[in-house]
């Protein structure tokens, strides 16, 4: 069974500031880990993604995570929040082979000028 | 972006009815997904495809059917709408060589 809780369902930084999302999972297996964003009205898009290859993963925009086995946490940063980074963040975690994702409730990003 | 559609992207309905959306890709991809978005709940698996006739039950899937009977095509039928539906829906679709999903733009169902 897989679960991944995302610690903070809002977030608010100034822009400039760090950005910080937690992310903590449990799998049996060891896992594909994702970060996916959600701007308002649209669906979700990848972010980046861990595959068991480099423990700190760059994505899109700027964006960063690291995963750290022996706490089971895969946060999200980033170094300085810009005002189009507003959205809502989803962590989700997979089994290897099986394809489904497990979504976190997700963390809600406000930035302010 | 990938090549996902829905459709309706939005509807109401009445309580009792059926509805039926479709989510269709040009990607060619092998996994299909239906989800539920509400607040406070994230993303909810309601059905899923591992291919054409190749169908699941997700984790909330009480009064939800779904069919596949083309690659492109995945249908998610409620047959009698319930107010506890209003949701927002999600299609995704992904390849099992990697396992990210890319995502629908939603459909916006209100049940009245």
């Amino acid at each position: 069974a897989q679960s991944v809780t995302q610690l903070g369902s809002h977030v608010s930084v100034s822009e400039g500031a760090l950005v910080l999302l937690r992310c903590n999972y449990s799998s049996s297996v060891p896992p594909y880990l994702f970060w996916y964003v959600q701007y308002p009205n649209q669906g979700l898009q990848l972010l980046l993604k861990y595959t068991s290859a480099a423990t700190l993963v760059k994505g899109i925009n700027g964006f960063e995570a690291e995963f750290k086995k022996s706490e089971t946490s895969f946060h999200l940063t980033k170094p300085s929040a810009h005002m189009r980074d507003a959205a809502e963040y989803f962590c989700a975690v997979s089994d290897s082979n099986a394809g489904k994702s497990t979504f976190g409730d997700g963390t809600t990003l406000t930035v302010k000028p | 972006d990938a090549g996902i559609t829905q459709s309706p992207r939005h509807k109401v309905t009445e309580t009792g009815t059926p509805v039926t959306l479709r989510c269709h890709q040009t990607e060619n991809h092998r996994y299909m997904y239906w989800y539920r978005q509400d607040p406070g709940h994230g993303l909810r698996l309601i059905h899923y495809s591992y291919g054409v006739k190749d169908t699941d039950k997700g984790e909330v899937s009480d009064g939800y059917s779904v069919s596949r009977s083309k690659t492109e095509d995945f249908l998610l039928t409620l047959e009698s709408a319930t107010s506890s539906q209003t949701s927002v829906y999600f299609c995704a679709i992904s390849e099992p060589s990697y396992n990210e999903q890319f995502f629908g733009p939603g459909t916006r169902l209100t049940v009245l």
